[in-house]
C-alpha cells in the first residue's frame, strides 16, 4: 500500500488561504469517509486537526476546513497565521487488511 | 485528559529487537480504545505500525506484520511494541497514540505521545 500523495510544500502570506491536496485511490480515500488531517510542528507530535473528512475537533480554529472529492481529499487553511507554519499529513482508513495509510506530508510556509 | 508516554532504549543493534512501552495516564487502558503505534523516519512521513484493544485483539500493517508484536499490560496501564530483525530502515521516531471507540470505533488518532527516537546502529 503506497502512501497518499501530497504536495511537498505550499506557501502563502499571512491572511491568505492555502489548500493542500491528498490523493489516494479507490481503495482508501475514494472508498471511505475516514480521512483525517494532522498538524506537526518541528520536533513535536502530530496534532489532530480534522477527522471524518471535514469534522473539526474541539479547539481547532474554524480557519481549518476540509473536504473530499473522489480519490482526493483537501485541507484549506484560511486567514493564514504564523503559527500555522508546520507539516501537515493526511491519513485514510484503507480497509481491514491495510487499515491506515498516511500521506507524504506537506510543509506549509507562511511568507 | 489522557496522556501517553513512550519509553525504551534509544539505540538498537542491527538484527536486534526493538522494545518500547507506552504508559497511559489520565485514563484506563481497559477503556474502549484502540492503542496504536506510528513511526516517522527522520525527515520523512508517518507510517502506521499497528494497534491493540484491551481484549488483546491486534491489527498490524501488512508490510511489518511478520516482525511486529503489540501487547497490553492492564496491571501497569501500558502497552508495548516489539519489532524484530531491525535494520537501519527502522530508524525512526516511534509514537504511541489512541484511536477512540465511542459506540463505534473512530478512524483517527486523537491523543499522541511525544515520541521517542530509536536509532539502529552497531
Amino acid at each position: 500500500q503506497s502512501a497518499l500523495t501530497q504536495p511537498r510544500s505550499v506557501s502563502g502570506s499571512p491572511g491568505q488561504s492555502v489548500t493542500i491536496s491528498c490523493t489516494g485511490t479507490s481503495s482508501d480515500v475514494g472508498d471511505y469517509n475516514y480521512v483525517s488531517w494532522y498538524q506537526q510542528h518541528p520536533g513535536k507530535a502530530p496534532k489532530l486537526m480534522i477527522y471524518d473528512v471535514s469534522q473539526r475537533p474541539p479547539g481547532v480554529p474554524d480557519r481549518f476546513s476540509a473536504s473530499k472529492s473522489g480519490n482526493t481529499a483537501s485541507l484549506t487553511i484560511s486567514g493564514l497565521q504564523a503559527e500555522d507554519e508546520a507539516d501537515y499529513y493526511c491519513c485514510s482508513y484503507a480497509g481491514s487488511y491495510t487499515f491506515y495509510v498516511f500521506g507524504t506530508g506537506t510543509k506549509v510556509t507562511v511568507l | 485528559q489522557v496522556q501517553l508516554q513512550e519509553s525504551g532504549p534509544g539505540l538498537v543493534k542491527p538484527s536486534g529487537t526493538l522494545s518500547l512501552t507506552c504508559a497511559v495516564t489520565g485514563g484506563s487502558i481497559s477503556s474502549s480504545n484502540w492503542w496504536t503505534w506510528v513511526r516517522q523516519p527522520p525527515g520523512k512521513g508517518l507510517e502506521w505500525i499497528g494497534e491493540i484493544y484491551h481484549s488483546g485483539s491486534t491489527n498490524y500493517n501488512p508490510s511489518l506484520k511478520s516482525r511486529v508484536t503489540i501487547s497490553v499490560d492492564k496491571s501497569k496501564n501500558q502497552f508495548s511494541l516489539k519489532l524484530n530483525s531491525m535494520t537501519a530502515a527502522d530508524t525512526a521516531v516511534y509514537y504511541c497514540a489512541r484511536r477512540r471507540v465511542v459506540v463505534v470505533a473512530a478512524n483517527f488518532f486523537d491523543y499522541w505521545g511525544q515520541g521517542t527516537l530509536v536509532t539502529v546502529s552497531s
